[in-house]
């Protein structure tokens, strides 16, 4: 009974090319995060949805686009990748501001 | 600015013993949160305790307490009952503002549980 699911588990491809990760929860919560791992395992926030619209966009690329077509999925879009793209992306949500967040099991990209 | 600090980049414990990880905070919101969450080799990021920066009591949930010294901007989480499985990334992180929708993270304390 999976709550946070992002697909997919494993993203391999070249510089300069586009792809798009996919996240859904089926938590009934209202807001949606984007944080990105690095390789020293350091979490930074990217963007946040709630109820669709963006609330939180941290000094992210241009490249990077989310995207909500309704509050249960939050879907991230990136152009013309860089080898320093390469990261875990996590897809996370929440209830309110008083709950923690549920992670997605995250999704390795590798950009070679 | 607000700012989470772990100084522990890594930590030893026994099976069985109590280990505390280390976690400091910044921040001149009077309203925040903070939690505390595990990342096992697998990789998923899973919670395990918060506190209310106005709650009275420390948090515990079962082998997990959280040592919260408000003054000292302090929130270290105490494990009891080291078991092998609880070697893992651990992560300090702070919600505030209101409403909690943005985590800064710290940057993790390795813990290895020896046999």
């Amino acid at each position: 009974d999976t709550a946070v699911s992002q697909t997919p588990k494993y993203l391999v491809t070249q510089m300069g090319n586009d792809k798009s990760i996919k996240c859904e929860q089926n938590l009934g919560h209202d807001t949606m995060y984007w944080y990105k791992q690095d390789s020293k395992k350091f979490l930074k926030i990217m963007f946040s949805y709630n109820n669709k619209e963006l609330i939180i966009n941290e000094t992210v690329p241009n490249r990077f686009s989310p995207k909500s077509p309704d509050k249960a999925h939050l879907n991230l879009h990136i152009n013309s990748l860089e080898l320093g793209d390469s990261a875990v992306y996590f897809c996370a949500s929440t209830r309110d501001s008083n709950s923690p967040l549920h992670f997605g099991n995250g999704t390795r990209l590798t950009v070679t | 600015a607000q700012k989470i600090t772990q100084t522990q980049p890594g930590m030893f414990v026994q099976e069985k013993e109590a280990v505390t990880l280390d976690c400091t905070y910044d921040t001149s919101d009077p309203s925040y949160g903070l939690f505390w969450y595990k990342q096992p080799s697998s990789g998923e990021m899973i919670f395990l305790i918060y506190q209310g920066s106005y709650d009275q009591q420390n948090a515990t949930e079962g082998r997990y307490s959280l040592n919260f010294q408000k003054a000292r901007k302090s929130a270290n989480l105490v494990i009891s009952a080291s078991q092998l499985g609880d070697s893992a990334m651990y992560f300090c992180a702070m919600g505030f503002s209101g409403g909690y929708n943005k985590l800064i993270f710290g940057a993790g304390t390795r813990l290895a549980v020896h046999p």
